[in-house]
């Protein structure tokens, strides 16, 4: 199995631009989150589905922020406008059970 | 609500030495608990589970054991090596909906 698979690995926008970041959980996983990783808030859970539908989107900072899965192999966060405080590292994980597998990560930075 | 608490970093030890990473949690239910580690550059990989009280965890020399008593699932590994400098994150699952709340890290620099 190749792991959960996110695109891209990097990406740099100027602000006010759309971002769009893409996740890709292991097939058969029935649970997908989204996480943000910056120094000063560490790990933070932005979103997560469960058999595709969001169960708890409270970590979402604001209504610029919004995700999909519009089926179970296939995930977005998207930022619109995006802001240089969006500048992060985006992890997307998926399980089945209490386990997380997490991708690579996107870094993403707004300029 | 569900929580995790792990100590500040950064920890730094020389290699060989002892480590002790401590965690807590706050958590309704029997969650399962975790560590995981981050390599630079990269994603979280699972280190160690726990899913009752009382069990232990173990892998490539790490050891953590469940304590329902205390709320705590502390990492330990007695002799450190250069291999080892990562960020370490305790975790929790809780049963519904298997939602993973994660610790700030712990960040481990090993000096050889």
């Amino acid at each position: 199995d190749a792991g959960v698979i996110q695109s891209p690995r990097h990406e740099v926008t100027e602000m006010g631009q759309e971002v769009t970041l893409r996740c890709k959980p292991i097939s058969g996983h029935n649970s997908l989150f989204w996480y943000r990783q910056t120094m000063m808030r560490g790990l933070e859970l932005l979103i997560y589905f469960n058999n595709n539908v969001p169960i708890d989107d409270s970590g979402m900072p604001e209504d610029r922020f919004s995700a999909k899965m519009p089926n179970a192999s296939f995930s977005t966060l998207k930022i619109q406008p995006s802001e240089p405080r969006d500048s992060a590292v985006y992890f997307c994980a998926s399980s089945l059970g209490t386990e997380a597998f997490f991708g690579q990560g996107t870094r993403l930075t707004v300029v | 609500g569900d929580s995790v608490t792990q100590m500040e970093g950064p920890v730094t030890l020389s290699e060989e030495a002892f480590l002790t990473i401590n965690c807590t949690y706050t958590a309704t239910g029997y969650p399962s608990l975790f560590w995981y580690v981050q390599y630079p550059g990269e994603g979280l990989q699972l280190l160690l589970k726990a899913t009752k009280a009382d069990d232990k965890g173990s892998n490539k020399g790490f050891e953590a054991t469940y304590r329902k008593e205390t709320t705590s699932f502390h990492l330990e590994k007695g002799s450190v090596q250069v291999s080892d400098s990562a960020v370490y994150f305790c975790a929790l699952s809780v049963p519904v909906g298997f939602k993973t709340i994660f610790g700030a890290g712990t960040r481990l620099f090993v000096k050889a």
